[in-house]
């Protein structure tokens, strides 16, 4: 059974108009995380939450902004994407810190038209 | 900063042994992770090696670790079609994970 889950495993939004990306887990973790990937590169970290303590990578745009209502759920909110930001996103979850192993979910990819 | 290099491509036949290698910089590395990606979809865990640990086996994985030369690969032993994948080294250390570009394994039949 799945343990993070995202929805939707694919959205096309239109150049500008806000996007909502959820992610959903049943492991009861404390950490949670959001990761940009684009074609042939590696994960790039854009924020976590350790419970409801938000921290953002310096790199970050602005643009990005996330959401953790609770333990279970995590947003991830684009408010004006542009074509870079077509992409896989992908949502981890860890018990506790960074030195724990991550468990991914299946990722959403963003299309922009 | 912390910095994990691999190679981009591996090309093995089926039955094959498949050795993935990544060298890391952080010297305060806890575990070490070998990540699988296959084509649209996310990442799967597929083992991990305490940094006080010189090997660990896991079926047909095999993760060996050279802590003093920052060296860490896996071997997949009788690679077969579906280990075809990328796979990813990614290393702990005092931050979030610090991923490597990830190794494009072809597995030919």
């Amino acid at each position: 059974d799945a343990m993070v889950i995202q929805n939707p495993r694919y959205q096309v939004t239109q150049f500008g108009k806000p996007v909502t990306l959820s992610c959903s887990q049943t492991l009861n973790h404390n950490v949670m995380y959001w990761y940009q990937q684009k074609s042939s590169q590696a994960p790039k970290l854009l924020f976590h939450y350790y419970d409801k303590d938000f921290n953002n990578e310096a790199d970050t745009p602005d643009n990005f902004q996330s959401r953790r209502p609770n333990t279970s759920f995590c947003f991830l909110d684009i408010r004006s994407p542009g074509l870079g930001d077509a992409a896989m996103y992908l949502c981890a979850t860890s018990p506790t810190d960074s030195n724990q192993p991550q468990h991914f979910g299946d990722g959403t990819r963003l299309s922009i038209l | 900063g912390e910095d994990v290099e691999q190679s981009l491509f591996l090309s093995v036949r089926e039955g094959d042994s498949s050795v993935i290698n990544c060298t890391y910089t952080d010297s305060s590395s806890t575990y070490l992770y070998w990540y699988k990606q296959e084509p649209g979809a996310g990442l799967q865990l597929l083992t991990y090696i305490f940094s006080n640990m010189d090997m660990k086996q896991d079926q047909r994985l095999t993760v060996l670790l050279n802590k003093k030369d920052k060296h860490l690969s896996l071997r997949i032993a009788d690679t077969q079609t579906g280990d075809s994948a990328i796979y990813f080294c990614a290393d702990s250390g005092n931050t979030p994970l610090v991923f490597g570009k990830g190794t494009r394994l072809s597995v030919i039949a």
